[in-house]
């Protein structure tokens, strides 16, 4: 079963453009994992934020962390065409990795 | 470092058909990780192996085995391919518990 639950699950921007993908889950967990994956590749881990974090940064990307509301966000600042990918949240509490859905995310030139 | 390798990338079976796909990791992780992910499905756990010797379950083993051969190996085996294990399968091995490294992926056709 999928803990994590994506939206949008499409979305299409303008190069330069800040991109907003948000993941709900169910349970309780240790920490929640942002991944990419480029078309017809394996994914690529981004950020990892603690239960205990509530917003945390690297580069262009900026992730929240609302656990009274069991949600997060990923934020992309000035995207560019090489942001163009699926994106995917990963929750942790067991060890295991619970993925969600993915957003698709295309930037446009 | 190669990082995680997997072979084949591409794979078309007939049904009945039997098949090992391979995953090896130089990264010197204990954990190791085979999903399988379809179209709007996002990844899915076959199976895992927390350490070298060790294996369970994940969310959707039927039609699957694995072995951890030692610390950099860990295949999975599917005995008798039906047409639903069409998918692509990725390995994964894991740091600290926490960031997972993934291979390119194995393209799997069953017809």
């Amino acid at each position: 079963s999928q803990q994590g639950e994506e939206d949008p699950q499409a979305l299409s921007i303008q190069e330069g453009e800040n991109a907003t993908m948000n993941c709900s889950y169910k349970t309780s967990i240790n920490n929640l994992q942002w991944y990419r994956q480029n078309s017809g590749r394996g994914l690529v881990h981004l950020i990892l934020i603690r239960s205990n974090e509530r917003e945390k940064h690297s580069g262009r990307l900026r992730v929240t962390l609302d656990t009274s509301k069991k949600s997060s966000s990923l934020l992309i600042t000035a995207s560019r065409a090489a942001d163009t990918a699926s994106y995917f949240c990963a929750t942790s509490n067991t060890g295991k990795l619970i993925f969600g859905q993915g957003t698709t995310l295309q930037v446009k030139p | 470092n190669a990082g995680v390798t997997q072979t084949p990338k591409f794979q078309v079976l007939k049904t009945g058909q039997s098949m090992t796909l391979q995953c090896a990791q130089d990264m010197n992780h204990n954990s190791m990780y085979w999903y399988r992910q379809d179209p709007g499905m996002g990844l899915r756990l076959i199976y895992y192996s927390a350490s070298e010797g060790t294996t369970d379950k994940g969310e959707v083993p039927n039609g699957y085995n694995v072995s951890r051969l030692n610390k950099r190996e860990f295949s999975l085996r599917l005995e008798s391919a039906a047409p639903s294990q069409t998918s692509v399968y990725f390995c994964a091995s894991e740091r600290g518990a926490e960031t997972q490294y993934f291979g390119p992926g194995t393209r799997l056709l069953v017809l």
